[in-house]
């Protein structure tokens, strides 16, 4: 099976400006969670969804959010881009009832 | 709150010597535990995990792992290290919500480093 997808790879935006990552879970994984890894936090939990419902949700401002698609396919948006974004966004999925979440490559955004 | 320490930044180990990474956690109930690693540019790599049963969990790469309740650890061990090995490990541990979603919270990381 393929593995976890996110796209893009590589994001450079300027303060101020949104942005909107993509990922594709394994098939016929259905739950899908985001975290944010940087240097100074670590990997920090954003949300998860499963069946197009967020299930869960870090403690993040609600500059962040996301959304999922009845192919379980996941989006997350970032509006009013701070520096503090710049960031490797992760995506993970697991199937309904499995503990074991499976990483894409992540996107790595750099916000100027 | 559910939650994992490591209590190590860099871990140094000749290749051909057994490595432990440590990991100890703070849960509430029973611990769901996992260790993965993230290779330079590299999105994370399930290792292996602990949900019940046996102590002792063997993993993917030769890594396993030992639970120890009475300690609170989760330690990652290879009987002999490769310098393929060397990458940056998470621990971390499963929390749920009222909703029934869940998500991970992970350690710091550790950066283990093989040298031949």
């Amino acid at each position: 099976k393929a593995g976890v997808t996110q796209t893009p790879r590589y994001l450079i935006k300027t303060r101020g400006q949104q942005v909107t990552l993509s990922c594709s879970p394994i098939s016929g994984h259905r739950s899908v969670s985001w975290y944010q890894q940087t240097p100074g936090q670590g990997l920090q939990f954003l949300f998860e969804y499963f069946s197009e419902t967020q299930r869960n949700k870090g403690n993040f401002p609600g500059r962040f959010s996301g959304r999922q698609f009845s192919n379980s396919r996941s989006e997350m948006n970032v509006s009013t881009l701070e520096l503090g974004d710049s960031a490797l966004y992760l995506c993970a999925s697991s199937l309904p009832v499995q503990e074991t979440q499976y990483f894409g490559p992540g996107t790595r955004l750099l916000v100027l | 709150a559910q939650s994992v320490a490591q209590p190590e930044d860099q871990v140094n180990v000749a290749e051909g010597n057994p490595l432990t990474v440590k990991c100890t956690y703070s849960v509430s109930g029973n611990p769901y535990l996992f260790w993965y690693v993230q290779y330079p540019n590299r999105g994370l790599q399930f290792l292996l995990k602990y949900i019940t049963g046996d102590n002792l969990v063997k993993g993917s790469y030769g890594f396993e792992a030992e639970f120890n309740k009475s300690q609170t650890s989760f330690h990652l061990k290879k009987p002999s290290a490769l310098v393929s090995d060397s990458a940056l490990y998470f621990c971390a541990v499963r929390f749920s919500n009222s909703n029934s979603g869940y998500a991970l919270n992970f350690g710091k990381g550790t950066s283990l480093l093989v040298t031949p």
